[in-house]
């Protein structure tokens, strides 16, 4: 089956800063990236996907790039504010099988 | 906004006994999810549905772990006897279609087995 890791397991960022956080897969198979924010006792959320047929995707201060040929993804947040201080989860999605699988997160802290 | 709805919230049971989750799909939405998330650690699939049947239910625990979508609609995940490795956050989670579109999850059932 699939496995995906994810890494840093924590991350400190000084406000301002850009935070990276990264993910390998292993099945060639998934061809849908998703990447979910929890925040503390709230429920994950969406927050930017990437499908195999493009290599990145931008929205505002959050982007992913995905080298599909190394079978890893990555987030990248610029401009980082205190609200984005978060666990952070990708994932790896088989769309045809219709199966995902989540890494295991990243608590991201950013300081004021 | 339309969102999952999940009860009960929190849930304190002994070991051996018996619990029960529910778990509210958005409206429309075809596929149903029930993850288990260990604190630390990513969710982790233990069954998916599609309408009324199960897809996927290679990590659940068949032994004391049962689940039904009778109508296709709502949910029901049932533990029993529960152990107290059980205690986790159980998440449900729907989408529109499977497994290729964005999983909109529930606030969870925190679950403490005494």
């Amino acid at each position: 089956g699939e496995n995906v890791e994810q890494h840093p397991s924590t991350l400190s960022v000084q406000e301002g800063d850009s935070a990276v956080i990264k993910c390998t897969y292993s099945d060639s198979a998934s061809n849908y990236f998703p990447w979910y924010k929890q925040e503390l006792g709230k429920r994950p959320q969406l927050i930017i996907d990437i499908r195999s047929n493009v290599g990145e995707k931008k929205d505002q201060r959050i982007a992913v790039t995905l080298n599909k040929t190394a079978k890893h993804f990555s987030l990248h947040i610029t401009e980082t504010q205190p609200e984005d201080s978060a666990v952070y989860f990708c994932a790896a999605s088989n769309t045809n099988a219709g199966k995902s699988t989540f890494g295991d997160g990243t608590t991201l802290t950013v300081k004021p | 906004e339309a969102e999952v709805a999940q009860s009960p919230r929190y849930k304190i049971t002994e070991k051996s006994q018996a619990v029960a989750f529910w778990c509210d799909p958005i409206s429309g939405h075809a596929t149903l999810y029930w993850y288990r998330q260990i604190l630390g650690q990513g969710p982790e699939l233990l069954v998916q549905f599609q309408d009324e049947s199960v897809v996927d239910d290679s990590q659940l625990p068949k032994d004391r772990f049962s689940a039904e979508r009778l109508k296709g609609v709502d949910s029901t995940l049932k533990i029993q006897p529960a152990e107290l490795g059980d205690s986790a956050m159980y998440l449900c989670a729907s989408s529109s279609d499977r497994g290729s579109d964005e999983q909109y999850f529930g606030p969870g059932t925190r679950l403490t087995v005494t």
